[in-house]
């Protein structure tokens, strides 16, 4: 069975300072996709970042980037120069890729709260 | 930039009524995907739609639950016979192929009385 764990239920950081979300996971399977949604207030998901895990590099998206140790299964979200607007609910999330299933399995969450 | 809209954004209902849920996925996309979240809980996947057929489904989409796309652009989930515990805010989700980004709605809230 996958599973995805958020270790980390609430954070708190200050504007312009910079924060990191972890996350690890468990999979036997090699190829696989990992994914960071934001949920404000609004309860919308909103994509953040997605990483390939056949890739190498980190994938970066303007203010956020991640730190994905493939070994480790770990799979961390870095937000600098944090602002009001990223407080939210940061979920982490897993797909495996092929046959086995396209479903999207989700950490608990984050809550992030940044503060002026 | 194309979204998946949902609609109502919220309904109520009574227990044992019936209830469809309706979402206009990203216009090229080819898969879909319904997942609920109750509230202070992570969220779930319910099922997954692909050339008019269910491709998977969780252990929560049990009898009562079915999906459908009744024409070109609409995406529904019908509940069939509400309980308290469905009570919970319900995700579409829409992606181009399978291996890739799911695009997700602004939710529908129900609420079962």
């Amino acid at each position: 069975a996958q599973t995805v764990t958020q270790s980390q239920p609430e954070m708190s950081v200050q504007e312009a300072e910079t924060v990191t979300l972890s996350c690890t996971y468990d999979t036997s399977e090699n190829n696989y996709y990992l994914f960071w949604y934001k949920q404000p207030p609004s309860r919308q998901m909103i994509l953040v970042i997605r990483q390939e895990a056949y890739k190498q590099q980190n994938a970066t998206e303007n203010r956020f980037s991640v730190n994905f140790q493939k070994a480790a299964k770990s799979f961390s979200l870095k937000i600098s120069d944090s602002q009001l607007g990223d407080t939210a609910m940061y979920f982490c999330a897993f797909m495996i890729g092929g046959y086995s299933g396209y479903a999207l399995n989700f950490g608990k969450g984050t809550s992030l709260l940044v503060t002026p | 930039e194309p979204e998946v809209t949902q609609t109502p954004s919220h309904q109520v209902t009574q227990m044992g009524q019936e209830v469809i849920l309706r979402c206009v996925p990203i216009s090229n996309h080819l898969y879909f995907y319904w997942y609920r979240q109750i509230l202070g809980q992570k969220v779930e996947f319910l099922v997954s739609f692909y050339n008019n057929e269910i491709s998977e489904k969780s252990e929560i989409f049990d009898d009562q639950f079915s999906v459908e796309r009744p024409d070109g652009s609409n995406f529904t989930l019908k509940i069939r016979s509400t309980k308290l515990e469905d009570s919970a805010m319900y995700f579409c989700a829409s992606s181009v192929i399978v291996i890739d980004t799911q695009y997700f709605g602004p939710g529908t809230r129900l609420t079962v009385l």
